[in-house]
């Protein structure tokens, strides 16, 4: 079964602190993984995807093939980083599974 | 462009009723889904489709069915609607010269009574 795991639902951290927002997923392919944000009233849309190896508005993640991982990262939280955020995997087809998601706090 | 539209917004029905979502998109891509969220469950992908006149079920396809007649149109019909149906609908698209990015709808929040 391909599945991605989110284990924290909700996670806070004081701006300025560095923050990390787990996702674990397996796939016995080839995965192809995804940070979506979905910041209030607004769309869905991506963060960034591992391919691209880029950061974006400060986040980077790496895919960690050995421990199935794809965790995002930012060193200094911001207030605006406050949303919900998905990671995401493709699997060969074009199929999506999305995780839970974590929705972050960013303390002022 | 207006990218990904959803109709309607909201809507609430009753028990054993019927229903179409509809979702468009106007940036000619080939993929289209229809996902489902629910809190503590993240987004659930009920059906896809890769390309006008194709559909496959997804992770959560009982009680939905789609239609791709169109490529920038992907219909989500409930037949006859159940309350574990209460949800908000996501709509999105995506091309492989985007790199498979998927572009969301607004959504659509269902109640059934």
């Amino acid at each position: 079964a391909q599945r991605v795991t989110q284990p924290e639902k909700l996670l806070s951290v004081f701006k300025g602190a560095p923050v990390e927002l787990k996702c674990n997923y397996s796939y016995s392919g080839s995965p192809e993984l995804f940070w979506y944000v979905q910041y209030s009233r607004q769309r869905l849309q991506l963060l960034l995807r591992h391919i691209s190896r880029e950061s974006i508005k400060g986040f980077t993640a790496d895919l960690n093939k050995g421990e199935t991982s794809f965790h995002l990262k930012k060193p200094f939280a911001q207030e605006e980083d406050s949303a919900m955020y998905y990671c995401a995997l493709r699997r060969s087809g074009n199929q999506f599974y999305f995780g839970t998601g974590t929705s972050l706090t960013v303390i002022p | 462009n207006a990218g990904v539209t959803q109709t309607p917004k909201f809507r609430v029905l009753k028990t054993g009723q019927s229903m179409t979502l509809l979702c468009a998109q106007d940036m000619n891509h080939e993929y289209m889904y229809w996902y489902r969220q629910d809190p503590g469950m993240g987004l659930r992908l009920i059906h896809y489709s890769v390309g006008e006149g194709t559909t496959a079920k997804g992770e959560v396809p009982d009680g939905y069915n789609v239609s791709r007649l169109k490529k920038q149109n992907f219909l989500l019909g409930l037949e006859s609607a159940a309350p574990s149906q209460t949800s908000v609908y996501f709509c999105a698209s995506s091309s492989p010269g985007q790199g498979y990015e998927q572009f969301f709808g607004p959504g659509t929040r269902l109640t059934v009574l």
